[in-house]
């Protein structure tokens, strides 16, 4: 099966710099990778994500990379805020037929003031 | 995400005993599914139901039970079965890709 490994668990920046959280992927055949935000206490959200057949998304101060050859993908998000502190899980599934994404660990991202 | 409720939102057991939890949707979506989350390991799967009267094990469906009698329910059961079920836990579900989460019920066993 998918195996998902994500680096680091835990992040910490001053407000203003740029944050990158790094996820390998085992299954070749995977194809789709959304990387969701979990506020504390509360439920994990779709911040972004990217397909196979793309390279690199943005979505403002958000981006994804991805690279099919290494089977890596990356979390940028440029000009942290102390509101982006949460933590951020990568994922990676087929899209068509049964979707059961496989989830990295997680990462704790804290953006001080 | 609003179309997915969870109750309750905390959930208090004493050893021995079974507990249900449930999971609502509006969202007209097939598949649902159940994820167990604790500090650090992410979001492991329990159960998954791609449709009405069917579910399949996750990854960790020992001590756990369910059932999908309607498309908007896929409730989780906790039996005494599961030795370690203080934690919490998250009622998803899906079109096409898109998982939509529900806030969640954090159960702990006195």
């Amino acid at each position: 099966g998918e195996n998902v490994e994500q680096h680091p668990s835990t992040l910490s920046v001053q407000e203003g710099d740029s944050a990158v959280i790094k996820c390998t992927y085992s299954d070749s055949a995977s194809n789709y990778f959304p990387w969701y935000k979990q506020e504390l206490g509360k439920r994990p959200q779709l911040i972004i994500d990217i397909r196979s057949n793309v390279g690199e998304k943005k979505d403002q101060r958000i981006a994804v990379t991805l690279n099919k050859t290494a089977k890596h993908f990356s979390l940028h998000i440029t000009e942290t805020q102390p509101e982006d502190s949460a933590v951020y899980f990568c994922a990676a599934s087929k899209v068509g037929g049964s979707y059961i994404p496989t989830f990295g660990r997680g990462t704790s991202l804290i953006v001080h003031p | 995400d609003g179309g997915i409720t969870q109750s309750p939102k905390y959930l208090f057991r004493k050893e021995g005993q079974n507990v249900t939890l449930s999971c609502e949707q509006n969202l007209n979506h097939d598949a649902m599914y159940w994820y167990r989350q604790d500090p650090g390991q992410g979001l492991r799967l329990i159960y998954y139901s791609q449709i009405v009267n069917d579910f399949q094990k996750g990854d960790i469906a020992e001590g756990y039970s369910v059932s999908r009698e309607k498309k908007e329910s896929f409730p989780l059961t906790v039996t005494s079965a599961q030795k370690n079920p203080t934690a919490f836990y998250l009622c998803a579900s899906s079109i096409r890709h898109e998982q939509f989460f529900g806030p969640g019920t954090r159960l702990t066993v006195l």
